[in-house]
């Protein structure tokens, strides 16, 4: 299987930072990764796929860079409604997600 | 615009069978190249993913789960289904239905279900 380990698991941060959570393959996925965001009793969110592409509607605060097997999601300005928690997730083989990172004040 | 709805008892024994639906509003089951997932989530952890069906009836398991998991689709009704057999209760979680595309990305979700597996 391959696993996913993102770091770090929680991240402390104000309104207005520029937050980096990274993303890492037990092996080669190429760009086969999606991010998402989840609050608190809902479903999560997608916000990118394909690595970097952005979906529909996603504030452009968000992007997602990388390939092979290191991946981040860097949020450029946080807003107070980004605190949340992200996870990735790769589609290379099977699917499988990271951890999570928590986002809090 | 599609949505998706599970539905299904929130207590299961152990030892019986889970079952759960998700129903699709706003679109065709059959419409589309999409597969049909499930996704659960323990309490307080992270998200694993369980299985999808096809719109050509192929079905794919993750391996942990494989050989306890049935997904099926009734597209008379727009909805699929999830059965998992023998459960404990390790299999306490969230289920969350979603549907797939492009090989893999899940958008969008339904609101999740709580199934609690207890005597």
């Amino acid at each position: 299987d391959i696993q996913m380990t993102q770091s770090p698991s929680t991240l402390s941060a104000s309104v207005g930072d520029r937050v980096t959570i990274t993303c890492r393959a037990s092996q080669s996925i190429s760009s086969w990764l999606a991010w998402y965001q989840q609050k608190p009793g809902k479903a999560p969110n997608l916000l990118i796929y394909k690595a970097s592409t952005l979906e529909s509607g996603v504030p452009s605060r968000f992007t997602g860079s990388g390939s092979g097997t290191e991946f981040t999601l860097t949020i450029t300005s946080l807003q107070p409604d980004d605190f949340a928690t992200y996870y990735c997730q790769q589609y290379d083989t099977y699917r499988t997600f990271g951890q999570g990172t928590r986002v809090e004040i | 615009q599609v949505q998706l709805q599970e539905s299904g008892p929130g207590l299961v024994k152990p030892s019986e069978t889970l079952s759960l639906t998700c129903t699709v509003s706003g679109g065709s089951i059959t419409s589309g190249d999409y597969y049909w997932s499930w996704i659960r989530q323990h309490p307080g952890k992270g998200l694993e993913w369980v299985g999808y069906m096809s719109n050509s009836g192929h079905t794919y398991y993750a391996p942990s789960l494989r050989g306890r998991v049935t997904i099926s689709v009734d597209t008379s009704k727009n909805q699929f289904s999830l059965k998992v057999n023998s459960v404990t209760a390790a299999d306490t979680a969230v289920y969350y239905c979603a549907r797939e595309y492009q090989g893999g990305i899940f958008d969008p979700w339904g609101q999740g279900t709580l199934v609690t597996v207890s005597s």
